[in-house]
């Protein structure tokens, strides 16, 4: 299986702020990275897939980058609403496999 | 927007099959473009991947669970299902029902339920 490694585990940051998530995968998967947004009780949502493609109705405050083994996503100005957990997931290879998660909180 | 939403029990006791089902709605399930998913969440852990069916009926498990897993569609009710046999107290989890987009292009998980707790106990 393809791991996938983010970090940081969890972060705090202040309304405004620049936030970076990095997912390093344990081997290539080109481009095929997804990210989705969690808030407790709810099911994920999507937010960028293949690796930098915003999805329909995602705010344009939210970027994704990478490729090969490296991606990031990117909130240029955090707003109260985007403080959740976050989880990037490969479909390159069977089984699909996500991150363990990047919280972040309110400082 | 395609809407998805889990239902079946909340508890099963150890041995039995876990069954639960996903009605799709603003959407229809008979699309050759999509793959009826299942992942779990166990508490304050992360995301599994269980597995997912074309309409069609072909079917991709995670070989972690291809012994007890099976996905079934349902387009005349636009449902489809999971049922894990032999369920022990690893099993409990937050189960959530996805649509998988699978063209050349895309790969993603798009919509999602909100997901439904499930407890394995006697």
């Amino acid at each position: 299986d393809i791991q996938m490694t983010q970090s940081p585990s969890s972060l705090s940051a202040s309304v405004g702020d620049r936030v970076t998530i990095t997912c390093r995968a344990s081997e290539s998967i080109i481009k095929y990275l997804n990210w989705y947004q969690q808030k407790p009780g709810k099911g994920p949502k999507l937010l960028i897939y293949a690796a930098s493609t915003l999805h329909s109705g995602v705010p344009s405050r939210f970027s994704g980058s990478g490729s090969g083994t490296e991606f990031t996503l990117t909130i240029s100005s955090l707003q109260p609403e985007d403080f959740a957990t976050y989880y990037c997931q490969q479909s390159y290879n069977s089984p699909q496999t996500f991150g363990r998660g990047t919280k972040v909180e309110i400082k | 927007q395609v809407q998805l939403q889990e239902s079946g029990p909340g508890l099963v006791k150890p041995s039995q099959t876990l069954s639960l089902t996903c009605t799709v709605s603003n959407g229809s399930i008979a699309s050759g473009d999509y793959c009826w998913s299942w992942i779990r969440q166990h508490p304050q852990k992360g995301l599994e991947w269980i597995g997912y069916s074309y309409y069609s009926g072909s079917a991709f498990y995670n070989p972690s669970l291809r012994s007890r897993v099976r996905i079934s569609v349902d387009t005349s009710k636009n449902q489809f299902s999971l049922h894990l046999k032999s369920v022990t107290a690893a099993d409990t989890a937050v189960y959530y029902c996805a649509r998988f987009v699978d063209t050349t292009m895309v790969q993603t998980f798009d919509y999602w339920g909100q997901g439904t707790l499930v407890t394995v106990s006697s």
